[in-house]
């Protein structure tokens, strides 16, 4: 699959547990972003990360949200101590990171907290 | 910063019409446009994108339009199909910076 892998599909988690989403990108895509979608919203931006670099973080919460795309493997989404507002669709998408390409995106990870 | 509005919420097209989904947006200095589909339950699907050096491009039955002395963007569907009932987002980038600002979409409802 040539696509953009983003796993567990659905999470659930209790408030104060942690959840880790994880995100592959499209072979050949150096760049990573992640999104959040609430019902019958727009995306939000909250990272945008490149191997080992993250390159905007300015969307991201300042507490218990980070964010990695390590040298192997996905890029991880991580959110520590959940709370019922962290329900959302998290999208993650990709691009090729050369000039103006559009990103690609998974199908996301639908949290729920309890 | 950039902020991208939708003229429509939602828009109620009978099968087999046109169907026109317009954005606005606000940084005069944007020059990259795209255009996105996403169906319920799956992330959003790349459908056309143009740069601000153009003011119009064609795809398989898709339309973008480009009026940079407005800063208005809108996607024309021909010959609209069920398949197409889905909400679609714009989204603007600035100076190559790979981030770009998606605006809150317009759900469209194909009538058969």
């Amino acid at each position: 699959n040539a696509g953009v892998m983003q796993n567990p599909r659905h999470l659930v988690r209790r408030r104060g547990q942690e959840a880790r989403l994880r995100c592959s990108p499209m072979k050949g895509h150096s760049h990573v972003y992640w999104y959040r979608q609430l019902p019958e919203e727009g995306l939000k931006f909250m990272v945008y990360l490149q191997k080992e670099n993250i390159i905007d973080e300015s969307g991201m919460p300042k507490e218990r949200f980070s964010a990695e795309f390590p040298k192997e493997g996905p890029s991880i989404l991580r959110i520590q101590q959940v709370v019922r507002g962290d329900s959302a669709a998290y999208f993650c998408a990709s691009s090729p990171g050369q000039g103006l390409q559009p990103q690609h995106f998974g199908d996301g990870t639908r949290l729920s907290i309890l | 910063g950039e902020s991208v509005g939708l003229h429509l919420p939602t828009l109620s097209v009978q099968e087999g019409d046109n169907s026109i989904i317009n954005c606005a947006y606000s940084n005069s200095a944007s020059d990259y446009f795209i255009w996105y589909k996403q169906e319920s339950g799956k992330g959003p699907q790349f459908i056309i994108d143009i740069r601000s050096n153009m003011d119009k491009r064609q795809g398989q039955r898709v339309t973008v339009l480009l009026n940079k002395t407005v800063k208005h963007l809108s996607l024309q569907i021909a010959a609209t199909q069920p398949g197409d009932s889905a909400v679609y987002f714009c989204a603007v980038g600035l100076g190559g910076y790979q981030k770009v600002t998606f605006g809150t979409g317009t759900k469209l409802q194909v009538i058969p």
